[in-house]
């Protein structure tokens, strides 16, 4: 996971509470992405971004915002957790030459009370 | 929605082995990757095949890719209690933003 930096690594947060999960790279890597990993629906990407301040979502962005303010940090913020948020958190970037794959932080377990 | 399935969802096999497990996707592809998960760690990179390969090796990975079929198959050879861990496929569909979609995993246990 070297390269890659989430924080925090656990996190128990209550049900209407704001939450920010951060990722740091030291790639220098255009794309950088969040996706949610639950038990039977493998990884689902959340938003994604391809450079300083733009981003996009993805196919589960409801209940979740990104911000990208430089290239090495992409947050992820869940604006009111729900329980059904209550998942893993991985971070991943891509240096965007469809060839090298992603390389991964090492996840933040949330979870929502 | 998920555009890869593996198949099978868990495998146990003895030291020695060979492990397969199979990923079938449902629309066109630019590439298609593996990763391998150890438990409470994050996705690590295996490798890559494009849409125009047909095989590709790694070490003691093998890995096939049928465009026709729509899918692909991880071979581990010789595996060993350190390759127990779960495997993704992730295909690029060649969308912009490099995004990747991930199957749903395979479990792999190697037994020593």
């Amino acid at each position: 996971d070297a390269g890659i930096t989430q924080s925090p690594r656990h996190k128990v947060t209550e049900t209407g509470t704001p939450v920010t999960l951060r990722c740091h790279q030291t790639e220098n890597h255009r794309y950088m992405y969040w996706y949610r990993q639950d038990p039977g629906h493998g990884l689902r990407l959340i938003h994604y971004s391809y450079g300083v301040k733009d981003t996009d979502k993805g196919e589960v962005s409801d209940g979740y915002s990104v911000s990208r303010s430089k290239t090495e940090d992409f947050l992820l913020t869940l604006e009111s957790a729900t329980s059904s948020q209550t998942s893993v958190y991985f971070c991943a970037a891509d240096g965007g030459d469809r060839g090298g794959g992603y390389t991964f932080g090492s996840g933040t377990r949330l979870t929502v009370v | 929605s998920q555009q890869g399935e593996e198949d099978p969802q868990a495998l146990s096999i003895q030291e020695g082995e060979n492990a397969t497990m199979n990923c079938s996707y449902k629309t066109s592809i630019n590439n298609l990757q593996w990763y391998r998960q150890n438990s409470g760690r994050g996705l690590v990179h295996l490798i890559l095949i494009r849409s125009n390969e047909r095989e590709k090796h790694s070490g003691r990975l093998r890995v096939t890719l049928d465009t026709s079929k729509k899918s692909s198959s991880l071979l581990i050879t010789a595996s060993r209690a350190a390759d127990t861990a779960s495997y993704f496929c992730a295909t690029d569909a060649g969308a912009a933003g490099n995004k990747l979609t991930f199957g749903g995993g395979t479990r792999v246990l190697v037994k020593p």
